[in-house]
């Protein structure tokens, strides 16, 4: 089966940085996609994986290892308005989207 | 540019009751999706279209049919609505890339009784 794991929550401090990380297995792969969710909100995209290393993006890094089927999301300098849900999913051999449960981030003043 | 609508916002509906659940876009984009969220579960594919005129199953199909006239449009109809089927719904579009991002519409919070 398909599967994309990723922790279900994770506290962090205002300004510190946080890592939040993704294991998948699927059938076949064609990138690998963040997006944030603020409660109550639509997801809206981060990142997009599809070679092996880091894509950097402001305050936001994504990372990816095919061998390893592992990503990770880096959130530098955190914010309040960084506290949010964050999808990992993955595009499988048919181009559709496998998603993960999302990772629920509180960020501590 | 208003990107992808949803309506209604809300709803709570009977059990047995048929609802439409509309969604339109105006990005031109090929490819439109219908998603379930529930809580500590991800996004769940019900149906999607990869253009106008073509429709398939995705994961969770059972209970929803969907249509696709035209680019702009893909309602999703609950024939007879079931208590699990209460649920946050999402629209979503994209270019017809596989690396093309999925824009999201704001939802539509669905509580059959």
């Amino acid at each position: 089966g398909q599967n994309i794991d990723q922790p279900t929550e994770m506290t962090a401090t205002e300004g510190a940085i946080v890592q939040i990380n993704c294991t998948y297995q699927t059938s076949g792969f064609n990138g690998l996609f963040w997006y944030q969710q603020h409660a109550g909100e639509a997801p809206t995209f981060l990142s997009y994986n599809v070679l092996d290393g880091l894509e950097e993006k402001g305050r936001f890094s994504s990372f990816l290892s095919r061998s390893k089927g592992y990503s990770y999301l880096l959130l530098k300098e955190l914010q309040m308005k960084d506290s949010a849900s964050y999808l990992c999913a993955v595009m499988d051999s048919n181009y559709q989207l496998i998603w993960g449960a999302g990772t629920k981030l509180i960020i501590k003043p | 540019i208003a990107g992808i609508t949803q309506a209604p916002t809300s709803q709570i509906l009977a059990a047995g009751r048929r609802m439409t659940l509309r969604c339109t876009q105006d990005m031109r984009h090929n490819a439109m999706y219908w998603y379930r969220q529930d809580l500590g579960l991800g996004l769940r594919l019900i149906h999607y279209s990869n253009t106008a005129g073509t429709t398939g199953k995705g994961e969770v199909p059972d209970g929803y049919s969907v249509s696709r006239a035209n680019t702009d449009d893909f309602p999703l109809t609950l024939a007879s609505a079931v208590p699990s089927q209460t649920s946050v719904y999402f629209c979503a579009s994209k270019a017809s890339g596989s690396s093309d991002t999925q824009y999201f519409g704001p939802g539509t919070r669905l509580t059959v009784l």
